[in-house]
């Protein structure tokens, strides 16, 4: 069985632009959260989604957004990068909202120059 | 709210030794999961080990077995026998469990473990 997906693996935009990012779960998975991962703040939690519902949402400002598919694929979009944009992006996927066991994709790197 | 402390940034051990990493975490609730992950340099975080705080037996899993001290609100994570492979960072983390509903975790800062040959 194929694990989480994420595309790109590495990016590099500007400031000012924005970026979309994107994740396969693992198939059957209905739940997907994504974190934000820099050296500074650790893993912060972004949002959670299930059956394309945004079911939690981390303390980060409106430029950051996102949505869930009706096959579970979830993306996150940035606006307006800032420099403080630069992050691995974490994309983790579960059967259920509940269930004890997320599992991770390798994330995305995103640089903002 | 809840906050999860990893105290020791940076730990090492030697091979086929013991090792121990320590977390601390708050809440002020009494149902929750506690967990912990291993992310090896530039590959996939992967769960290791996972406790429910309502259960008082320490969850293990071969070489990794935990001390849950739920009083004190402590989780550390004993590596035994350790393996030029365990060498990763480690993160602990908190999900809270019931009312809340949501899968939200709350990680702490990290140890990087070394194992040295």
């Amino acid at each position: 069985k194929a694990g989480v997906t994420q595309t790109p693996r590495y990016l590099i935009k500007t400031r000012g632009q924005q970026v979309t990012l994107s994740c396969s779960p693992i198939s059957g998975h209905r739940s997907v959260s994504w974190y934000q991962q820099t050296p500074g703040q650790g893993l912060q939690f972004l949002f959670e989604y299930f059956s394309e519902t945004q079911r939690n949402k981390g303390n980060f400002p409106g430029r950051f957004s996102g949505r869930q598919f009706s096959n579970s694929r979830s993306e996150m979009n940035v606006s307006t990068l800032e420099l403080g944009d630069s992050a691995l992006y974490l994309c983790a996927s579960s059967l259920e909202l509940l269930d004890n066991e997320q599992f991770f994709g390798p994330g995305t790197r995103l640089t903002v120059l | 709210a809840q906050t999860v402390t990893q105290s020791q940034p940076e730990m090492s051990v030697q091979e086929a030794e013991t090792v121990t990493l320590s977390c601390t975490y708050d809440t002020s609730e009494s149902d929750y999961y506690l967990f912990w992950y291993k992310q090896p340099p530039s590959r996939q975080m992967i769960l290791v080990i996972r406790q429910e705080a309502y259960k008082q037996q320490n969850a293990t899993e071969n070489r990794f077995s935990v001390n849950f001290q739920k009083a004190a609100k402590s989780f550390s994570l004993k590596i035994s026998d350790s393996q030029l492979g365990d060498a990763a960072m480690y993160f602990c983390a908190y999900r809270q469990y019931g009312s809340s509903n949501t899968g939200k975790l709350i990680f702490g800062q990290g140890t990087t473990l070394q194992v040295k040959p």
